[in-house]
């Protein structure tokens, strides 16, 4: 089935650490997003990835970083510089960052103890 | 102001009852309109998607838009306790350029059997 793997479902962080969050597609898009959700503020685009080896800042990349090395993969890097890091985090990818249809992932929820 | 605004409920109905559901928006550019679906704890899905003024009808399901008010809703007709999720509207520009999709901030909807 294709689809968007998201890994870890939870995962608890240490205050200073970076964290890494993994996002998976075997759709063949060439477009990947990640986006955060905090309750009742919608979804928020930190990056997104039109093509291999390329990415963009969104809305609020501060204290995020990512890769695009692979085709299938994006990564997601929960920096110690982000001063809020507890959220819910989903990756998204689509045809190309023309195509309206996007489709999501199951998501991440970080907690930061 | 938000470029998005949804009123984030929660909103309790009973089986069977017409449920609407309403965005407004002030970005005059916004052309394509879509519907996401999310269950608790899981990514949003596709649920409807709309491009520029109109209505369209899939199932039990009815997107409209009226980009004159700047106003977009779904209605669910014959609710059913399946539907109780959290309901988010989405809209991006047009144009052969990238155009970020910017979503609302959610509206909870509960389906009582």
């Amino acid at each position: 089935d294709g689809g968007i793997t998201q890994s870890p479902k939870y995962l608890f962080r240490k205050e200073g650490q970076n964290v890494t969050l993994s996002c998976e597609q075997n759709l063949n898009h060439d477009a990947m997003y990640w986006y955060r959700q905090d309750p009742g503020q919608g979804l928020r685009l930190i990056y997104y990835s039109q093509i291999v080896n390329d990415f963009q800042k969104g809305d609020i990349a501060e204290g995020y970083s990512v890769s695009r090395e692979k085709k299938e993969s994006f990564p997601l890097t929960v920096t110690s510089a982000q001063k809020n890091p507890t959220a819910f985090y989903l990756c998204a990818s689509s045809i190309s960052t023309r195509d309206t249809e996007a489709f999501f992932g199951q998501g991440t929820r970080l907690t930061v103890v | 102001q938000k470029e998005v605004e949804q009123d984030p409920g929660p909103l309790s109905v009973p089986e069977g009852a017409i449920v609407s559901l309403n965005c407004t928006y002030s970005n005059s550019a916004f052309q394509y309109f879509m519907w996401y679906r999310q269950y608790s704890r899981k990514g949003p899905e596709l649920l409807m998607y709309t491009y520029s003024s109109g209505n369209k009808e899939d199932g039990r399901f009815t997107a409209q838009v009226d980009k004159s008010s700047k106003y977009i809703s779904l209605f669910i007709r014959d609710s059913q306790p399946s539907d109780s999720a959290t309901y988010l509207c989405a809209m991006r520009s047009g144009g052969t350029s990238y155009g970020k999709l910017t979503f609302g901030q959610g509206t909870i909807l509960t389906v009582h059997p």
